[in-house]
């Protein structure tokens, strides 16, 4: 298994700034990816973080609002960039090894943008 | 596209049985099974892989019907820890658990 940590684990920002999220994981990981989670909602996913080269965007998200990176096999960040109220939201990111079992969930950052 | 997940809630007393179903439209590699307790991260429940093998939770058990791309999570003898909002999670092949999430079913486990 996996120890995904994950901050800040919240955070109250000012619209029109930006705040970049730090997830760590105490393993290889073959895979991070990153979640949105709206208040009651489901989780939707944002992006693959793909080690060493641009992130693989989802239907909806798109790189100047949420820049990706992901340096090395055990660290990622996502970037909520120019935030308006419409982005808070709890963010998620996510690991996984292929050929392995579950994926393992950092404890989430809630952004809340006034 | 995002799997189809019922029933949106349930309400049970302790000691009872759930089931909570889940269905996509597209071929799946393999089925996941979350709990999420209110402000906290999903949980792993149980994997289901297709081909028939199964990884996950001692008290828990779940099915996957490969032919309907189906998936059933069943909750015996409920306890009161059972309770928050499950997410079935599916997986296209090779995705190394990249996750399309349904809507979640919210159980409530009364004493």
């Amino acid at each position: 298994s996996a120890v995904i940590s994950q901050k800040p684990s919240r955070d109250i920002c000012q619209r029109g700034t930006s705040l970049t999220i730090q997830c760590q994981v105490d393993s290889q990981v073959t895979m991070m990816f990153w979640y949105r989670q709206q208040p009651g909602q489901s989780l939707t996913l944002i992006a693959t973080a793909n080690q060493g080269s641009e992130a693989t965007y989802e239907s909806g998200f798109v790189i100047d609002k949420f820049p990706i990176s992901r340096p090395n096999l055990t660290f990622s960040t996502l970037t909520v960039s120019n935030m308006s109220p419409e982005d808070s939201s709890t963010y998620l990111c996510s690991g996984g090894i292929q050929g392995g079992t579950e994926a393992f969930f950092g404890q989430g950052t809630r952004l809340t943008v006034v | 596209q995002q799997p189809v997940q019922s029933p949106q809630a349930v309400i049970l007393r302790e000691g009872e049985d759930a089931v909570i179903n889940c269905s996509s439209s597209k071929a799946l590699y393999s089925v996941h099974w979350y709990r999420q307790k209110h402000g906290e991260a999903p949980v792993f429940l149980m994997i289901l892989l297709k081909g028939g093998e199964q990884k996950g939770h001692e008290k828990i058990s779940a099915s996957f019907n490969e032919k309907k791309q189906q998936s059933s999570l069943y909750l015996t003898a409920s306890q009161l820890s059972y309770s928050g909002t499950y997410f079935c999670g599916t997986e296209r092949s090779g995705s190394a658990r990249q996750l399309t999430f349904g809507s979640g079913t919210q159980l409530t486990v009364l004493p």
